[in-house]
């Protein structure tokens, strides 16, 4: 079945910290994966998609396929990263995704 | 461009009324989503159009019927509210298969609708 799984609803962080949101997929075949953030009440925006292989607003993610995983992350969190990240999975067919639940993003000062 | 238009932004329904969620794009994109947004639960597709006059169930769809009006439109009906189906609605488009391969979706700012 093709799934996504983000383990933590809630990851908060200080200012300047480390930052990895965990994104883990099941899908049989070459997946394709992207990144949504989405800020307080505003519309879901593309973060990064794997295949581009950008970095984002000093985000970056990397496509493990031995692990199937596709972790977001950041070096040094600022408060304006503060926001619900979504993982997405391209489930072939008319570009239909599969989201994760979310894991909302809290960088305190 | 606005890019993907949703109409309307809150609306508060009674048990059982009916109502049309509207949703244009101005991209000409072949493809058009319906999704639910629920906590806990992410994005869920409800329905999708994968270009002008075809439409298709996703995850979720009982409850709701759908039209694709025209290649801009959109639009999600739900016929007899239901208290289950208070969530936040967002609609999105994009453009499978054009020259750089599949393309992300874009989203709308999303309708906020809370039945009783």
């Amino acid at each position: 079945a093709q799934r996504v799984t983000q383990p933590e609803k809630l990851l908060s962080v200080f200012k300047g910290a480390p930052v990895e949101l965990k994104c883990n997929y099941s899908y049989s075949g070459s997946p394709e994966l992207f990144w949504y953030v989405q800020y307080s009440r505003q519309r879901l925006q593309l973060l990064l998609r794997h295949i581009s292989r950008e970095s984002i607003k000093g985000f970056t993610a990397d496509l493990n396929k031995g692990e199937t995983s596709f972790h977001l992350k950041k070096p040094f969190a600022q408060e304006e990263d503060s926001a619900m990240y979504y993982c997405a999975l391209f489930s072939g067919g008319y570009n239909k995704l599969i989201f994760g639940a979310g894991t909302r993003l809290a960088v305190h000062p | 461009n606005a890019g993907v238009t949703q109409t309307p932004k809150f609306q508060v329904l009674k048990t059982g009324q009916s109502m049309t969620l509207q949703c244009a794009q101005d991209m000409n994109h072949n493809s058009m989503y319906w999704y639910r947004q629920d906590p806990g639960m992410g994005l869920r597709l409800i329905y999708y159009s994968a270009s002008e006059g075809t439409t298709d169930k996703g995850e979720v769809p009982n409850g709701y019927n759908v039209s694709r009006l025209n290649k801009r439109e959109f639009s999600l009906r739900l016929e007899s509210a239901a208290p289950s189906q208070t969530s936040v609605y967002f609609c999105a488009s994009s453009d499978p298969g054009g020259t750089e391969g599949n393309q992300p979706q874009h989203f709308g700012d999303g309708t906020r609708l809370s039945i009783l």
